[in-house]
Parts: structure tokens; sequence; C-alpha cells
């Protein structure tokens, strides 16, 4: 199995922060990374895939980098809307496609 | 549009069946994974299984073979989640979503989600 690490599980930031959420894996994986944002009571959205593609409709201040074990999620200016729990996600395996642990980000 | 519209909320005793189903529409379901994430109350998202309605091939997540079966009936375009015995710690959220695949290479990822299903396990 491909275990998902995140970093940190959670933090504090205030609008306007620049903000990195990083993500390792137990093995490599390629590019094959996925990014998603949870609300409070609301289904997951996809925001990045492939470690760096932004998926359509995504703010630009969402970023993604990295390859191999070591990932990034960055946010450029944290907006109010931002504050939501973020996921990572190997899509490496074909059969267990695992989610890191997530990181919640809050307001500071 | 592309949509997956999951059925109700459920309260079941331990021990119970329980199928739960996810209906797509708005692009071609066969065509397309569709797969279950499970997220347990204030935990995040475990990956539990897919399966490709076209030929109904499915892959499970070794930590969910052998407790959930997962199906499909594509001339209805919806796909399910079953359990035959449920237990208090299968309460959670359930989110069915659509996999998708690069045209040009195999980057695989859920483009669109299901509202959820919330099960709920109680003697």
């Amino acid at each position: 199995d491909i275990q998902m690490t995140q970093s940190p599980s959670s933090l504090s930031a205030s609008v306007g922060d620049r903000v990195t959420i990083t993500c390792r894996a137990s093995q490599s994986i390629s590019s094959y990374l996925n990014w998603y944002q949870q609300k409070p009571g609301k289904a997951p959205k996809l925001l990045i895939y492939a470690a760096s593609s932004l998926q359509s409709g995504v703010p630009s201040r969402f970023s993604g980098s990295g390859s191999g074990t070591d990932f990034t999620l960055t946010i450029s200016s944290l907006q109010p809307e931002d504050f939501a729990t973020y996921y990572c996600q190997q899509s490496y395996s074909t059969s267990d496609r695992t989610f890191g642990g997530g990181t919640k980000v809050e307001i500071k | 549009e592309v949509q997956l519209v999951q059925s109700g909320a459920e309260v079941k005793k331990p021990g119970e069946s329980l199928k739960i189903s996810c209906k797509g529409s708005g692009y071609s379901f066969t065509s397309y994974w569709i797969g279950w994430v499970r997220q347990m109350p204030g935990k995040g998202l475990e990956w539990m299984g897919i399966i490709y309605p076209g030929d109904s091939d499915t892959r499970y997540s070794p930590s969910f073979q052998g407790q959930v079966t997962i199906s499909a009936d594509k001339s209805i375009s919806t796909a399910y989640l079953q359990w035959s015995s449920l237990k208090a710690s299968d309460t959670a959220m359930y989110y069915c979503a659509r996999q998708y695949r690069g045209l040009w290479s195999p980057i695989y990822y859920f483009d669109y989600w299901g509202q959820g299903t919330l099960v709920t396990v109680s003697s």
C-alpha cells in the first residue's frame, strides 16, 4: 500500500497569507498526485491534478508542485472562502488510490 | 451537465443489510469509472473501490475487500455500494465520484462528486 502523509494536520492563517501544505508518499508516485478541497458538510472538490495542473474554474492563487515522493499545495493569498480542509490523493496505484489525512486551514 | 445523485440518508441496526445508490447523468455512464469514498464522523477521506460500469470491472481497497460490494446497473446509469451485515463502525458519510482518465496519459482523478449518503448504524 502507498501511504500518503500530509503536514501540517492543521494550521491557522490570516486572509492574504501565503499558505503551503505538504504531502509525502511512502514510495515514488511520479506526478500522479491530486489535491481536493472540502468544506464542512460538502463533497470534496478537485483543485489540482497531476501534481501541478489546475482544474478548470479553480482560482489561480492555488498551485501545486512536486514529483516522486514530495508534493506541495500553495495558496498564494488566502481568501475567506479558502478556509477548508485539503486532501492529497495518489493515483499511481491501480487499485487503492489513497488519500492523505487532510490539512485543516483555519482562521487566525 | 454532469451530475451524480445519491440516495438518501439511512438509519440501520447492526446486522442489517443495506444498498445505497449513485445515479449518473449528463455523460456516458459506461465510459467512466465510478468510485466510492468513506468519511467517518470528523475524519478524513478513505478510498474504498471503483467500478467500470461498461463491463463491471471492479477494484477494491484491501481495507474494504470483503466488507462491501460495489456493483452497477448500466441500463439505469446507477452504481451501488452494499453491505450484507452492517456494523456500528460503518457509520459514515459515503460519497460516489466519477473518475476521469487523461486522454493522453494515465492520469486519474475524481472530477465530479455526489452529494453524499449518510449511513447511521445504531442499535
